[in-house]
Order: structure tokens, then C-alpha cells, then sequence
């Protein structure tokens, strides 16, 4: 089974620019969340999404918005991007069942110019 | 809220030297507890997880046991090799059911392993 893919795996944007990523699940796997990962640091979590509702949003301003689709894929959406927003963005898939596991993606290197 | 504080970095360490990572946590409820592993370059893969109390979690040589009492879940492995270089991130789960997949992590310990 393949896992779990996000595209694109580099992005370089400039200041007051809109970035689009995205996230392919575990087949079989309804749950996606998102991460912030800034050089140096831990994940930061940015939102949860099961079932294409969202469950949990982290301490992110409303330029960070999501969505999931009915195939279970995920778009992460930053407008008016920061130099702050550079960083790697992961994708976690999460099976069902109550089952507390996340399965990474390679994520998306964001560099803001 | 719930917080995770892992030993800083960086460990450097001979190949076959015997390997600990601290890690304290703070949480409500009961978590479950992980440790994820990043190579140079990637996303984060999933080392070895406990849900309980006194659980051993243990993958690839590596062990770390729930200790509600001293609420740590150090990491151990009794002979590192060159290709276990990579930043260890422990982290805690407090969801439930199909919502609050919330994991919190620690900062990241990055260990380099000298043949």
C-alpha cells in the first residue's frame, strides 16, 4: 500500500503570496491533520480533519485554512504568506477505530522570500 | 495544557555507545506516548508508541517504558549505529474517538553517531 503523499515536496514563494498544499491519505484512512514544522523545532499542530469536517484547530491566524475532499485528501491553504511561514508542512494520516497512530508524509519544504 | 520537554541536543556518540533520551511530559487524562524519528531530509516516522502505564514500546533495538509516576518516556537503545544519525521527537496523544488527533511534541533531539 502506498503511503502518504504530499506535493509538491519544494515551494518558493514571495511575501503576500497564496500557497496550496496537498495531502493524499493512507488508502483507507479518513482522518488528516496538519503540522508546522519550523527548522529546529517540534511539529506544531495547525488542524485536524475527519470525515471532511474539521475537528481541532491549532494557534494559527485565519490566513491558514483547510479542507478535505470526499476521496479523503486534504489542501492546506496560507494566504498573505509571511517570512514567518517558511517551514516544513506535514501531512499525518490517521486510521479509524479510536486507534491514536499518525503516519507521516515527506512533507513540503515552504520557503517565503 | 499538555507539554513535552525532551533532553537538549545535540548527543554525539562511537558507534556501539549506549544511547538515552530523556523525556518528561505533562498531560490531562492518560496519554499515549511516542517516539518519531527524522532522517536528514524526510518527514518523521514513527519509532515506537505505549498507551499505558508500565507498556514497553520497543522497534528496531530501541525501548521506552511508560512511567506514570515519573511521567517519563525515556528513550534507550544498547548499541547505536552510524545510520540511527537522525533528530528523535518524543509526543503525547489525549484524543479520543474520532476527533482531537492532537499529537504535542517535544523540540527534537538530534543524535550523531561517529563510526
Amino acid at each position: 500500500d502506498a503511503g502518504v503523499t504530499q506535493s509538491p515536496t519544494h515551494l518558493i514563494k514571495t511575501r503576500g503570496q497564496h500557497v496550496t498544499l496537498r495531502c493524499s491519505p493512507i488508502s483507507g484512512h479518513k482522518s488528516v491533520s496538519w503540522y508546522q514544522q519550523v527548522l529546529g523545532q517540534g511539529p506544531q499542530f495547525i488542524f485536524q480533519y475527519y470525515e471532511k469536517e474539521e475537528r481541532g484547530r491549532g494557534n494559527f491566524p485565519d490566513r491558514f485554512s483547510a479542507r478535505q475532499f470526499p476521496n479523503y485528501s486534504s489542501e492546506l491553504n496560507v494566504n498573505a504568506l509571511l517570512l514567518g511561514d517558511s517551514a516544513l508542512y506535514l501531512c499525518a494520516s490517521i486510521g479509524g477505530g479510536g486507534t491514536d497512530t499518525q503516519y507521516f508524509g515527506p512533507g513540503t519544504r515552504l520557503t517565503v522570500l | 495544557g499538555n507539554s513535552v520537554t525532551q533532553m537538549e541536543g545535540p548527543v554525539t556518540l562511537s558507534e556501539e555507545a549506549f544511547l538515552t533520551i530523556n523525556c518528561t511530559y505533562t498531560a490531562t487524562g492518560y496519554p499515549s506516548l511516542f517516539w518519531y524519528v527524522q532522517y536528514p531530509g524526510e518527514g518523521l516516522q514513527l519509532l515506537l508508541k505505549a498507551t499505558k502505564a508500565d507498556d514497553k514500546g520497543s522497534n528496531k533495538g530501541f525501548e521506552a517504558t511508560y512511567r506514570k509516576e515519573t511521567t517519563s518516556f525515556h528513550l534507550e537503545k544498547g548499541s547505536v549505529q552510524v545510520s540511527d544519525s537522525a533528530v528523535y521527537f518524543c509526543a503525547l496523544w489525549t484524543g479520543s474517538g474520532g476527533s482531537n488527533y492532537k499529537l504535542t511534541f517535544g523540540k527534537g533531539t538530534l543524535l550523531t553517531v561517529n563510526p
